[in-house]
């Protein structure tokens, strides 16, 4: 069975500072996804990992994903206010039946 | 990227009233796939809907309680049925496509 742990649960940060969130899965995954949920919002798509090494950046975020170690990244570089929310990875894959199994979610504040 | 357009956006609802949720996508899709996140919780699949055949429920989920029809391949609605204050959850649709799955805005529902 294809599970998905996420840590940190909750951060609570200073601006400027840098921070990583963890996705730990369980088994082969051929996908793994970072999402943004804003309160009261729906899902953004941050990125879709694909292979291993695979390193993406998109501002102040950058995802990394090793599949061997069956772990992915999102790092924070010098963290700004507006990337308050909770953060979502997801994987898919066989196990799965290609279905997205979700980790519990980060809740991300960051203090001015 | 496809568009969804979900229908309502929120909802306050009588115990025992039935609620459908609309999701509309601006490109033909083969599955639509239909998700519960409770309130500080991850999401959890309720079911996949392809169009010309009955909706796949993942476990703890029944029809009789979320009827979903697939009348075509850009639509899909949600029914939650006789409904309990159990049910306030927000409620989402998701496409797969090339650039990883998009999410309709989500339903807020609240069961008094």
């Amino acid at each position: 069975e294809l599970k998905v742990e996420q840590n940190p649960l909750f951060l609570s940060m200073q601006e400027g500072k840098n921070y990583t969130i963890y996705c730990n899965y369980s088994t082969t995954s051929d996908r793994l996804y970072w999402y943004r949920q804003d309160p009261g919002k729906s899902l953004e798509s941050l990125f879709v990992l694909l292979s291993n090494g695979a390193v993406k950046q998109e501002g102040r975020l950058m995802a990394s994903l090793d599949t061997k170690a069956r772990l992915s990244t999102l790092h924070i570089t010098a963290a700004v206010h507006d990337l308050s929310a909770t953060y979502f990875c997801a994987v898919s894959g066989m196990d799965s039946n290609y279905q997205l199994i979700w980790g519990a979610g980060t809740k991300l504040i960051i203090k001015p | 990227s496809a568009v969804i357009s979900q229908k309502p956006s929120r909802d306050i609802c009588q115990r025992g009233t039935s609620l459908t949720i609309q999701c509309q996508v601006d490109s033909q899709v083969t599955m639509m796939f239909w998700y519960r996140q409770q309130p500080g919780q991850s999401l959890t699949l309720i079911a996949t809907a392809n169009q010309g055949s009955e909706a796949t429920y993942e476990s703890g989920f029944v029809i009789d309680k979320f009827p979903i029809s697939r009348p075509n391949l850009t639509f899909s609605t949600l029914t939650v049925s006789n409904m309990s204050p159990e049910d306030s959850s927000i409620y989402l649709c998701s496409v797969e496509t090339n650039y990883g799955y998009t999410f309709g805005s989500g339903t807020r529902l609240t069961v008094v």
